[in-house]
């Protein structure tokens, strides 16, 4: 059974760089999508990015600017970096596991399946 | 990028039938996920392509979609399934991007 556990500071000064990280464990981590989303305290839940199990990254592009998500496959993590971060990036962050799959060979779905159990970044001033 | 759009709250009586909506023009070429999220809990994946549901998801969740709407049904509302529902989606931009809908408040009365 695939886990995902996220780590890192819960405090970063404002104007400073966000980093967690994601470790997996039970599982590969080819042919998915390794995302990161964030929740901000009483709000939804907003895409910040992913990173294929190739490398390839997408990001929000709200965020571009600020992110980076890398992956190290021989340690199966993966890896969130938010620079010049501000009151406003103050959230749950959570890693997830991104599928796909297809029922007729040409139109495909995508799913987060395995999610880790967030982790609460806090950004002072 | 696309918006997805879900309406704030949702009420139904226990043991009802609820439909939660999910609007955006990205949901006429791709489908809609739907995720539950309890207080102080990670999102749990409830369903995902035409109307799949992962092993340990109750069979009174379903999914449908027409057009530029995707809906979450649930069927014969319990006490737990007292949630918020998110809806989300690849965005229309031909890459990997991901939107998601606001979120729905679920209350079981």
């Amino acid at each position: 059974q695939v886990q995902l556990q996220e780590s890192g500071p819960g405090l970063v000064k404002s104007s400073e760089t966000l980093s967690l990280s994601c470790t997996v464990s039970g599982g590969s981590m080819s042919a998915y999508y390794w995302t990161w989303i964030r929740q901000p305290p009483g709000k939804g839940l907003e895409w910040i990015g992913n990173v294929y199990y190739s490398g390839i990254t997408n990001y929000n592009p709200s965020l571009k600017s600020r992110v980076t998500i890398s992956l190290d496959t021989s340690k199966k993590q993966f890896s969130l970096k938010l620079s010049s971060v501000t009151a406003a990036d103050t959230a749950v962050y959570y890693c997830a596991r991104r599928g796909s799959g297809s029922e007729d060979g040409s139109n495909y779905y995508y799913y987060m399946d395995v999610w880790g159990r967030g982790t609460t970044v806090t950004v002072s001033s | 990028s696309s918006e997805l759009t879900q309406d704030p709250a949702v009420s139904v009586a226990l043991g009802q039938t609820v439909r939660i909506t999910c609007q955006g023009d990205t949901l006429r070429r791709n489908y809609a996920t739907w995720y539950q999220q309890k207080p102080g809990q990670a999102p749990l994946l409830v369903i995902y392509g035409k109307n799949n549901r992962p092993s340990g998801v109750a069979d009174r969740f379903s999914g449908s979609s027409s057009g530029n709407t995707a809906s979450l049904t649930i069927t014969g509302a319990q006490a737990e399934d007292e949630a918020d529902y998110y809806c989300e989606s690849r965005d229309n931009d031909g890459n990997h991007h991901v939107v998601f809908g606001g979120g729905t408040k679920l209350t079981v009365l």
